[in-house]
């Protein structure tokens, strides 16, 4: 069973559109976090939810909004995509908020804007 | 503000040979460290971690890692790799108390045969 999955793992679209991604957990986890990994490797915080509530919420675009429906979940909205998108977005769970928590990663949602 | 140095972008070595990645950090704080290894096409995964206590960190694949207040440093080293061990690492610090973790720029081990 595949502990935390994202969908889709590849996603290609036209700059104007709105796309989402999804994120589960099946580890019992409280918080959830999403990622993204440009293109040289480097990788980025954009969002923490704990218990349904956003406890982080780094220096990101307002195109892009997270819902969290339960702790489960946290899904990743993205309006009116540009280029500057394209990248790896991953999604990330931990036991609790603490930076101590060790985060298990999904493999990836790949964004590609054309 | 913190900040995670890894100071080579690429490390080539020949399989069974002795590896070390570097990685400096800069916290005016306590802090805790983090080395994750990401195989291609997937997400991250935890090799070990520095909490307290003991600055010499073992890990999971036969990876230690040691922890050096003085100089900043937590690098990473396996006495012997493998070619499986071919992947992307990526270290990451956090102040003690905070709850986002910030990762250095990643170093790609090759192992060549």
């Amino acid at each position: 069973d595949t502990a935390v999955s994202q969908t889709p793992k590849y996603l290609v679209t036209q700059m104007g559109n709105d796309k989402s991604i999804k994120c589960e957990q099946n580890l019992g986890h409280d918080t959830m976090y999403w990622y993204k990994q440009d293109s040289k490797k480097f990788l980025k915080i954009m969002f923490s939810y704990n218990n349904k509530e956003l406890i982080i919420n780094e220096t990101v675009p307002n195109r892009f909004s997270p819902k969290s429906p339960d702790k489960a979940h946290l899904n990743l909205h993205i309006n009116s995509l540009e280029l500057g998108d394209s990248a790896v977005y991953f999604c990330a769970s931990s036991p609790g908020q603490g930076a101590n928590q060790p985060q298990h990663f999904g493999d990836g949602t790949r964004l590609s804007i054309l | 503000a913190q900040s995670v140095t890894q100071l080579d972008s690429q490390v080539p070595v020949f399989e069974e040979a002795p590896v070390e990645l570097r990685c400096n950090y800069s916290s005016s704080v306590s802090v805790y460290l983090f080395w994750y290894v990401q195989y291609p096409n997937q997400g991250l995964q935890l090799l070990l971690k520095y909490l307290s206590g003991s600055t010499l960190v073992k890990g999971i694949n036969g990876f230690e890692a040691e922890f050096n207040k003085s100089q900043t440093s937590f690098h990473l080293r396996k006495p012997s790799v493998h070619i499986s061990d071919t992947a992307e690492y990526f270290c990451a610090v956090s102040d003690q108390g905070a709850q986002k973790l910030v990762f250095g720029q990643g170093t790609r081990l090759t192992i060549n045969p």
